[in-house]
């Protein structure tokens, strides 16, 4: 079935790194891709959006980067900090209103 | 502006009973989807709402159903509870057009013993 799947649950990295998150979508006809931040008791929190016809996208601290041949989508986060530690997940969104399909989430844990 | 609020943010049912749970998006979107959150399934889309039109359901029973008002405040209702409907009920708002990122609430925990 069509999914989208991150490659590790937890990411454990040390303050001041750069963090790579990455996540696996199976579905071609994905066009719209978002990064979410879930901090303990919250909602997901919007990090990041990019479109299909885009392959990188800035944000403050964050970078994301879409490669539509391998379908792989990834979250880079620069000089790490504490509070950044969180569940990120992955979402896409095929147009429309199919809504959004989550990945499981990786747990990014900041070493001090 | 104030986020997406979601009332109540704790609640606790015993099995059999029904449940609702209710979103108000921000203001001037009226768009609202509704997901659930579970450790085993993760999110899960259930519906989303649109001009108090449902435009699609996930993979879930009758059981879960949901409406939208004119002024784009939304509930859901759970039917019939069962303990593995236990979960983080998550509303999201966003703008009319599609590929907008969607803006969630805190959710409401619902525990069914």
């Amino acid at each position: 079935g069509e999914s989208v799947g991150l490659h590790l649950p937890t990411l454990s990295v040390q303050e001041g790194d750069n963090s790579i998150i990455n996540c696996a979508y199976s579905n071609s006809a994905s066009d719209y891709f978002i990064w979410y931040k879930q901090e303990s008791g919250k909602g997901p929190q919007f990090i990041i959006d990019i479109r299909s016809n885009m392959d990188k996208r800035q944000g403050q601290r964050v970078t994301v980067l879409l490669n539509k041949t391998v379908k792989h989508l990834s979250l880079q986060i620069a000089a790490t900090q504490p509070g950044d530690s969180a569940v990120y997940f992955c979402a896409e969104n095929r147009g429309g209103a199919d809504g959004l399909t989550f990945g499981k989430g990786t747990h990014l844990i900041i070493q001090p | 502006k104030a986020g997406v609020t979601q009332t109540p943010r704790y609640l606790i049912k015993t099995r059999g009973q029904q449940v609702t749970l209710s979103c108000s998006p921000i203001s001037g979107h009226r768009s609202v989807s509704w997901y659930q959150q579970t450790p085993g399934q993760g999110l899960q889309f259930l519906f989303e709402y649109f001009s108090e039109t449902q435009r699609n359901k996930g993979n879930f029973p009758g059981r879960f159903s949901g409406r939208q008002f004119s002024n784009s405040r939304s509930e859901m209702n759970v039917s019939t509870l069962e303990l593995g409907d236990s979960a983080l009920y998550l509303c999201a708002s966003r703008r009319d057009s599609p590929n907008y990122g969607y803006t969630f609430g805190s959710g409401t925990r619902l525990t069914v013993v």
